[in-house]
């Protein structure tokens, strides 16, 4: 079945640190990815998505390219801030309703 | 506008007590979601609602039972709670099947059970 593996965190940078939290899937047919945030005592809120192969999605400086040929959905930034610290999950949607979420990369930025 | 409000955001309560969390959404969206997410942030799907009808039903004890009076609406109905329910509960949802389609969440509801 279709699922998502997202590297185990925590994870802690330094601020003005590059970031990398991978993501791989398997998936039967054509899935669109996404990456989800969520900070500290909120819900999920969507940062990017992409819907074919080679698509890159991006936002407030993520960025986020889907690879067919090796299965992944990396996520990245060249600079996080402090504000940046939150929880990371990436997830697929293939056909039907359903959502399959990792199981969520905690980042903390430190000044 | 809050896209998708859940209702209340805070429950404290004892054990076996019997408990619901409310949730609408205003985007016109077919299809509503409760998931629940544990102490480590794992997200576990529990229930999935298109037009009122329930389609997807995972392993839950049967304590829980969802109830969607209108597409805009799905509430979620505790019974007997018990320490091990104690999580964060979202909401979510979505436009018709299409997988271009994100799902759009609520803020939480954290339920603490003493």
């Amino acid at each position: 079945g279709d699922s998502v593996t997202q590297m185990e965190g925590p994870v802690t940078l330094s601020e003005e640190a590059f970031l990398t939290i991978n993501c791989t899937y398997t998936a039967t047919g054509y899935p669109s990815l996404f990456w989800y945030v969520q900070y500290p005592g909120e819900g999920l809120q969507l940062l990017l998505k992409a819907t074919k192969a080679d698509d890159k999605g991006s936002n407030k400086g993520f960025e986020a390219t889907y690879r067919k040929e090796t299965t992944s959905f990396h996520l990245e930034k060249g600079s996080v801030q402090v504000s940046d610290s939150a929880v990371y999950f990436c997830a697929l949607r293939g056909t039907g309703n359903q959502f399959y979420f990792g199981t969520g990369t905690s980042l903390t930025v430190i000044p | 506008d809050t896209a998708v409000s859940q209702t209340p955001k805070y429950l404290v309560t004892q054990m076996g007590n019997d408990k619901s969390i409310k949730c609408e959404q205003n985007l016109g969206h077919d299809t509503m979601y409760w998931y629940k997410q544990d102490s480590k942030k794992f997200l576990k799907i529990m229930f999935s609602y298109n037009n009122k009808e329930l389609i997807i039903n995972e392993t839950v004890p049967n304590r829980f039972s969802p109830k969607s009076p209108d597409k805009a609406h799905l509430n979620l109905h505790i019974n007997s709670l018990e320490l091990g329910d104690s999580a964060v509960y979202f909401c979510a949802s979505s436009p018709p099947e299409d997988r271009v389609w994100g799902y759009t969440f609520g803020s939480g509801t954290r339920l603490t059970v003493v």
